[in-house]
């Protein structure tokens, strides 16, 4: 069965820094792309960041552009999302998302994180 | 980026209603298309890819169609289960942006 299980979140001032975990079973982990989507209080989802299989190619949305990185560690089974000089609108839910080969589409996702930026 | 509206962003309904949701792309988008049903507190479940394509264990009465910039989501006869909020996704490029939602009430 696959799973995918996030954790590191809480509550954090503005400014600091937070790193999420993604861990993935049931699949083999590095053949697949892995995003992080979000998901503010009452708002929409808003898709994050991207690694590819082996964590050379990475994007960003703009907004966490310079502040989010993304990495993973396939040896773990594992997903990270370092999320630095935080602020108050980056409060959400954080999935973790397995991307499927083509045609695309986001097949399984964790449970949610939630990240609470504030003083 | 490429845009996505959806429309209309509330919809209220009946059990047994047949329902469709529009989702409108700011450019071509082939068929790289998702639709994404939520419930409150739980993750999204992915209902159709690449357009029209019904994900394994979604229930037939959930369709989708369209190509290029306009798509539609359609529900032929709500269930007690559908009252959700559906979401639609392109995954034509990155950055990989979702529609603002449509949240699907009971009437």
């Amino acid at each position: 069965e696959v799973q995918l299980v996030e954790s590191g979140g809480g509550l954090v001032q503005p400014g600091g820094s937070l790193r999420l975990s993604c861990a993935a079973s049931g699949f083999i982990f590095s053949t697949y792309e892995m995003n992080w989507v979000r998901q503010a209080p009452g708002k929409g989802l808003e898709w994050v960041s991207y690694s590819s299989t082996g964590g050379t190619t990475l994007y960003y949305a703009d907004s966490v552009k310079g502040r989010f990185s993304i990495s993973r560690d396939n040896a773990k089974n594992s997903l990270y999302l370092q999320m630095n000089s935080l602020r108050a609108d980056d409060t959400a839910v954080y999935y973790c998302a397995r991307r499927s080969g083509w045609p695309y589409y986001f097949d399984y996702w964790g449970q949610g994180i939630l990240v609470t930026v504030s003083s | 980026d490429i845009q996505l509206t959806q429309s209309p962003s509330f919809l209220s309904a009946s059990v047994g209603d047949r329902v469709t949701i529009t989702c409108r792309a700011s450019q071509g988008i082939s068929s790289y298309l998702a639709w994404y049903q939520q419930k409150p507190g739980k993750a999204p479940k992915l209902l159709i890819y690449a357009a029209s394509t019904l994900q394994s264990g979604v229930p037939s009465r959930f369709s989708g169609s369209g190509s290029g910039t306009e798509f539609t989501l359609t529900i032929s006869s709500l269930q007690p289960e559908d009252f959700a909020t559906y979401f639609c996704q392109q995954l034509n490029s990155y950055p990989y942006t979702f529609g603002q939602g449509t949240k699907l009430e009971i009437k």
